[in-house]
C-alpha cells in the first residue's frame, strides 16, 4: 500500500519570501504522479502542480517549482515569491493504481 | 474547463437519518471517487468505482455507505443511517483515462446532529 508523509504540521513565511514543504511517499509502484493540491479556507481541492514520475525534470508552474528526488522518494514544493493568497492547507498526494493518496497535510500561513 | 459538480454544498441531517450525495463527474473520465476529510484532518480515501462497480474501498467504507452510477451521468454516495462522526466535507473526484490528474468537486459539508 502507498503511504504519504507531510512532517510539517504548519510552517510560516514572511511575504516575498520562499518557502520549500515536505513529502516523501512510499510505493512499489513503477508508474505514478505526485501532486500537490491547495486547500483554502473554502475547503476546495485545488492542483498546485504535477510531476510525472517517469520525468526526470523537476515541474514548475509560475511561482511553484517542485524538487523531485525519486531515489529517495521525496517530492518537496517550493513556494517563491510568497504572496498572502497563498495561505492555505497543502496536500501531497500520490496518484498510482487508480487511486490517490493524500498526507496529512501543512498549513502554510504566509506573514506580511 | 471541464468541472465535477456536487450537491448539495452544504447538508444538515438527524443523526440516523439517510443522506445521498451527488456529484456529476466529468463526462469522458472513467475513474470516479469519494473521499471524506473531517474538519481539520487528512483527505480520506473511501471509495474507487470504476467500469459501473467498486474497484476499491477503505475500511471507513462500511456497510452503512453505498455508492451508484444511476443514469450514466450522477455519481451517488449514500449513508444509510448517519451518525455524528460521519460529519465531514465529502469530495467526489474523477479521473481520465490517462490517470494524469484528479478533478475533484467543491465538496458537500454534511453536518450531523
Amino acid at each position: 500500500a502507498q503511504t504519504v508523509t507531510q512532517s510539517q504540521p504548519e510552517m510560516s513565511v514572511q511575504e516575498a519570501e520562499t518557502v520549500t514543504l515536505s513529502c516523501t511517499y512510499d510505493t512499489s509502484e513503477s508508474n505514478y504522479y505526485l501532486f500537490w493540491y491547495k486547500q483554502p479556507p473554502s475547503r476546495q481541492m485545488i492542483l498546485v502542480i504535477r510531476q510525472e514520475a517517469y520525468k526526470q525534470q523537476n515541474a514548475t508552474e509560475n511561482r511553484f517549482s517542485v524538487n523531485f528526488q525519486k531515489a529517495a522518494k521525496s517530492f518537496s514544493l517550493k513556494i517563491s515569491d510568497s504572496q498572502l493568497g497563498d495561505t492555505a492547507m497543502y496536500f501531497c498526494a500520490f496518484g498510482g493504481g487508480n487511486k490517490l493518496v493524500f498526507g496529512a497535510g501543512t498549513i502554510l500561513r504566509v506573514k506580511s | 474547463e471541464p468541472e465535477v459538480t456536487q450537491t448539495p454544498s452544504h447538508q444538515v441531517t438527524q443523526m440516523g437519518q439517510e443522506v445521498i450525495l451527488r456529484c456529476v463527474p466529468i463526462s469522458n473520465h472513467l475513474y470516479f471517487y469519494w473521499y471524506r476529510q473531517i474538519l481539520g484532518q487528512k483527505v480520506e480515501f473511501l471509495v474507487s468505482f470504476y467500469n459501473n462497480e467498486i474497484s476499491e474501498k477503505s475500511e471507513i467504507f462500511d456497510d452503512q455507505f453505498s455508492v451508484e452510477r444511476p443514469d450514466g451521468s450522477n455519481f451517488t454516495l449514500k449513508i444509510r443511517s448517519t451518525k455524528l462522526e460521519d460529519s465531514a466535507m465529502y469530495f467526489c473526484a474523477s479521473i481520465d483515462r490517462l490517470n494524469t490528474e484528479a478533478f475533484f468537486g467543491q465538496g458537500t459539508r454534511l453536518t450531523v446532529v
